[in-house]
């Protein structure tokens, strides 16, 4: 089954500084491949998402994501944070269930930006 | 376009108490998936419905239910709630419209459960 594992749960960057989070999938074939973010109180809002088209994926807010198969690797970065990039992240693969597909989740890395 | 909405926001219950959550898709969505975020983890999938059939369950156990309306609108049962029910409950709507594509789901803004 595929799976996604988000290295560190808390992350601290300065602002301005590069913001790097970490997600490794479990898969033997190229998945479906997506970064969420959630603001406090908030629901869910999709950052990015691969789909075997190109390895480089860019989304919103200046985000991107590099998929690296060699690595089983979907890591998150921007170059320069905002205090306004503080929230909780997740990295989420597509799981059948039944005829359902389903979003599995990391356990989420809360980044946190400093002035 | 409307998009995904839920309510309540907040509901507080005790122990062996039973609850519904409703959700309203985002215009022109047929498919509601429903998901479980315990505090500190991330969402865990329940269940998807799809003209009004339940066609995908997760690891949760029967006490869990839902429905979907002809609107495609959907609600959540939970019965003889237990402490560890206490989350932020997502709903999601995407639109299936066949093949092996996969269509993103909107979430919308969740309802925090408080089971005491």
């Amino acid at each position: 089954a595929q799976s996604v594992t988000q290295l560190g749960s808390h992350v601290s960057v300065s602002e301005g500084a590069l913001v790097l989070l970490r997600c490794n999938y479990s898969s033997s074939v190229p998945p479906y491949l997506f970064w969420y973010v959630q603001y406090p109180n908030q629901g869910l809002q999709l950052l990015l998402k691969y789909t075997s088209a190109a390895t480089l994926v860019k989304g919103i807010n200046g985000f991107e994501a590099e998929f690296k198969k060699s690595e089983t690797s979907f890591h998150l970065t921007k170059p320069s944070a905002h205090m306004s990039d503080a929230a909780e992240y997740f990295c989420a693969v597509i799981l059948r269930s039944g005829s359902a597909r389903q979003l599995t989740f990391g356990s989420g890395t809360q980044l946190t930006v400093l002035p | 376009e409307t998009g995904v909405t839920q309510s309540p926001t907040h509901l507080i219950k005790t122990r062996g108490q039973q609850v519904t959550l409703r959700c309203s898709s985002q215009s022109g969505h047929n498919t509601v998936s429903w998901y479980q975020q315990a505090l500190g983890q991330g969402p865990q999938f329940i269940f998807q419905y799809y003209r009004e059939e339940e066609n995908g369950r997760g690891n949760f156990p029967p006490r869990f239910s839902g429905l979907q309306f002809p609107n495609y609108s959907s609600e959540l049962n939970v019965n003889a709630l237990e402490l560890d029910d206490s989350a932020l409950y997502l709903c999601a709507s995407s639109l299936t419209s066949g093949g092996d594509n996969y269509n993103e789901q909107f979430f919308g803004p969740g309802t925090r459960l408080t089971v005491l």
